[in-house]
């Protein structure tokens, strides 16, 4: 099956500092790939489809000037937390859509930890 | 709006069957994916099912009723290692991706 990875897998900041997240294809090319978050025993909560070449598409509720992301390539996509603070502590995972069903592949996740 | 509904947790024994539920409202249907997803990893894709009926895969069967708005997930001969959040997942008219909560499932030897 198709590989997704990302990097890093966990991170420590301190508060106000920005963090850059990586989401790379490995073997196959990705129009599109997602960002999503996950708090501790909660649902995937999509936060943005991001588009190679054209801007991301936001959810409803995620500050775009505060979740920078960059799809540049046709195999990384790039989210950057801004001005992180405690609250943005959280598991975000990317996915890129390949295969027969168009299924996503994610990202093994990087754990953010704001202090 | 758009809801799916699964259990929250459920609990099997080793060696046993056990079914997890799902039923979706959503606007249109694109077709149903279900993940497994390991505590502390991403999801790793299980299934896919757009048509009525049961899809089987070794120990793992999806079954769809799209009549209904209901598909589970059926797993065999239960592993610990199956011990896991299984997650439910709808495809609406855009092609987004609707998620489930998740289930929590907890295998006791």
């Amino acid at each position: 099956g198709a590989v997704v990875s990302q990097h890093p897998s966990w991170v420590i900041c301190k508060s106000g500092t920005s963090v850059k997240i990586e989401c790379r294809s490995l073997d196959f090319q990705a129009t599109t790939m997602f960002w999503y978050r996950q708090f501790p025993k909660q649902s995937l909560m999509l936060m943005a489809t991001s588009n190679e070449g054209s801007k991301a598409t936001y959810e409803q509720g995620v500050e775009k000037d505060k979740f920078l992301i960059n799809h540049a390539s046709l195999t990384l996509s790039t989210l950057t937390v801004t001005s992180a603070h405690p609250e943005d502590s959280s598991f975000y995972i990317c996915s890129a859509q390949q295969g027969e069903y168009n299924e996503q592949f994610f990202g093994p996740g990087t754990r953010l930890t704001v202090l | 709006g758009q809801n799916i509904d699964q259990p929250t947790e459920m609990t099997a024994t080793e060696g046993a069957i056990v079914q997890i539920n799902c039923t979706y409202q959503t606007s249109g249907f694109n077709g149903l994916f279900w993940y497994q997803q390991h505590a502390g990893e991403a999801p790793t894709f299980l299934s896919y099912n757009v048509l009525d009926g049961l899809e089987e895969k070794g120990r793992f069967s999806s079954f769809l009723s799209r009549s209904k708005g209901y598909s589970y997930l059926l797993l065999k001969e239960l592993q610990m290692k199956d011990s896991a959040s299984y997650l439910c997942a709808v495809l609406d008219s855009n092609y987004q991706l609707i998620w489930g909560a998740g289930t929590k499932l907890i295998i006791k030897p």
